[in-house]
């Protein structure tokens, strides 16, 4: 089974830290993703990358940065927390990138700021 | 832009009843792929089911079933049989070009299901 790994299932964080979230899988995938989920409004994807290196934004980047060092590898980082950041983070990973390719996520990062 | 719409924030049914969530989307690309998944409690998404803009049969994994309406630009979820166990936040998605021959899954806001005993 593909495995989508993230560092922490509960983080807790002062205002103005800096904040990396990790997240892993196992089966080469090409894609990956990282999406916050607050409650009404959905998963708003953040950032995705399609290759090692390679990083495009998503529809709410602000505030965040990534890294894609490693294919299995792709780290979320809040380069200076706020409160608005308090979310469930969830990353994803990706066979490919056509329309079929379905995600595989991870169990989630519950990230509060305080 | 696409976009996909639940409008169902919750829903309630008996243990071994049928339910049926709803979702209806908007592309402009021919070629899309639409997905339902479920996140319990636990927060964990697992995926269900899947139905491309190409296939000519509903899809069909085990109790769930995608009622695919392309005229209508619809894709409920039926679920038969409803266990406790379905239980949980159920999201609707498709998969939309993004950026070159990439493409990213747009997700609905999600219906809350509750089975009751």
């Amino acid at each position: 089974d593909v495995k989508v790994t993230q560092s922490s299932r509960y983080l807790v964080k002062r205002t103005g830290e800096k904040v990396f979230l990790e997240c892993v899988q196992d089966m080469d995938h090409e894609n990956m993703f990282w999406y916050r989920q607050d409650p009404g409004l959905g998963l708003r994807l953040i950032y995705f990358s399609y290759d090692v290196k390679m990083k495009e934004k998503g529809d709410i980047p602000e505030g965040y940065s990534v890294s894609r060092e490693k294919k299995e590898r792709f780290s979320l980082i809040l380069e200076s927390a706020s409160t608005n950041q308090t979310s469930m983070y969830l990353c994803a990973s990706s066979l490919g990138a056509g329309a079929h390719y379905g995600y595989t996520f991870g169990s989630g990062t519950r990230l509060t700021v305080v | 832009a696409q976009k996909i719409t639940q409008t169902q924030p919750g829903m309630f049914v008996q243990e071994k009843e049928a339910v049926t969530l709803d979702c209806t989307y908007d592309t402009s690309d021919p070629s899309y792929g639409l997905f339902w998944y479920k996140q319990p409690s636990s927060g964990e998404m697992i995926f269900l089911i899947y139905q491309g803009s190409y296939d000519q049969q509903n899809a069909t994994e085990g109790r769930y079933s995608l009622n695919f309406q392309k005229a209508r630009k619809s894709a409920n979820l039926v679920i038969s049989a409803s266990q406790l166990g379905d239980s949980a936040m159920y999201f609707c998605a498709m998969r939309v070009p993004g950026g070159g021959s990439n493409y990213k899954l747009t997700f609905g806001k999600g219906t809350l299901l509750t089975v009751n005993p």
